[in-house]
C-alpha cells in the first residue's frame, strides 16, 4: 500500500529551465509535507516543507504547491542548476512528531 | 559541524552476526527516528523517540531489533542475528518537538551488507 507515490522515476531537464517533480498522496490524514534531495551514499538533505492549512511555500529556487482536493503536491526548481542533480523524494506526515511517509523518488538530471 | 552523526558509515557482516549503530542526533532535538532504506525505494519508517521514551515501533522493526536512547541523547540500534534482507541503509534524523515534522533532519547514513 503506496500511500505517497512519485510516478516519474525520472525527469530530464536543460540548466536554466524549470524543474517541475511531481508527487501523489492517498492518505487525507496526512497534514505536513515534505521535500528531500539525496545524493549516492549520503543521507536525505531537508529541501523546504509545508502545512495543510497552506497551498504554496517559496524558498529562493525552490516552490512546493499543495492541492489537497486532488491529494496532489509539487516541487519547482528555477532555474534548474547542475547541482540540482539528484533524487529527489517527497514525504508525508500525518502526525505532529513527525513520523514520515516516503515516496519512491524522482532522479533529476540537469544538462549544462 | 553540529548535524546529525552516524557511525559506522559502511557495515559488513556475516549472516547470523549481530550488529550495533549509533546515531547522534543535533545537541537541542529531542526527538529521533531510525528509518531503512533499500535501493530503488523510499525510507521507511522504523522506530521514533522522544527524549528517552520510545513511543512508536513500525511492524517492520522485528524482534530482532531493538533500538534505546538512554539518556534521551545518542540512540543505538541493534540487529540481532542478521539475515540477508537486513543489507539496506539505516538513517537516522532528529527534530525538535516544537517544530513537529516540517524539519527533520537526516545524517549519513549506515549502510549494512549482509553476507
Amino acid at each position: 500500500d503506496q500511500q505517497v507515490k512519485q510516478n516519474s522515476p525520472s525527469l530530464s531537464v536543460q540548466e536554466g529551465r524549470i524543474s517541475i517533480l511531481n508527487c501523489d498522496y492517498t492518505n487525507s490524514m496526512f497534514d505536513y509535507f515534505l521535500w528531500y534531495k539525496k545524493y549516492p551514499a549520503e543521507g536525505p538533505t531537508f529541501l523546504i516543507s509545508i502545512s495543510s492549512i497552506k497551498d504554496k511555500n517559496e524558498d529562493g529556487r525552490f516552490t512546493v504547491f499543495l492541492n489537497k482536493s486532488a491529494k496532489h503536491l509539487s516541487l519547482h526548481i528555477v532555474p534548474s542548476q547542475p547541482g540540482d542533480s539528484a533524487v529527489y523524494f517527497c514525504a508525508a506526515s500525518a502526525t505532529s512528531y513527525g513520523k514520515l511517509t516516503f515516496g519512491q523518488g524522482t532522479i533529476l538530471t540537469v544538462h549544462p | 559541524d553540529t548535524g546529525v552523526s552516524q557511525d559506522p558509515r559502511h557495515k559488513i557482516t556475516k549472516r547470523g552476526q549481530n550488529v550495533t549503530f549509533r546515531c547522534d542526533p543535533i545537541s537541542e532535538h529531542n526527538r529521533l527516528y531510525w528509518y531503512r532504506q533499500t535501493l530503488g525505494q523510499g525510507p521507511e519508517f522504523l522506530t521514533y523517540f522522544q527524549n528517552e521514551a520510545q513511543l512508536e515501533k513500525s511492524r517492520l522493526l522485528s524482534d530482532r531489533f531493538s533500538a534505546e536512547r538512554p539518556k534521551g541523547s545518542f540512540s543505538t540500534l541493534e540487529i540481532q542475528r542478521t539475515e540477508q534482507g537486513d543489507s539496506a541503509m539505516y538513517l537516522c534524523a532528529s527534530s525538535l518537538a516544537a517544530s513537529g515534522a516540517l524539519s527533520a533532519f537526516f545524517g549519513q547514513g549506515t549502510r549494512l551488507t549482509v553476507v
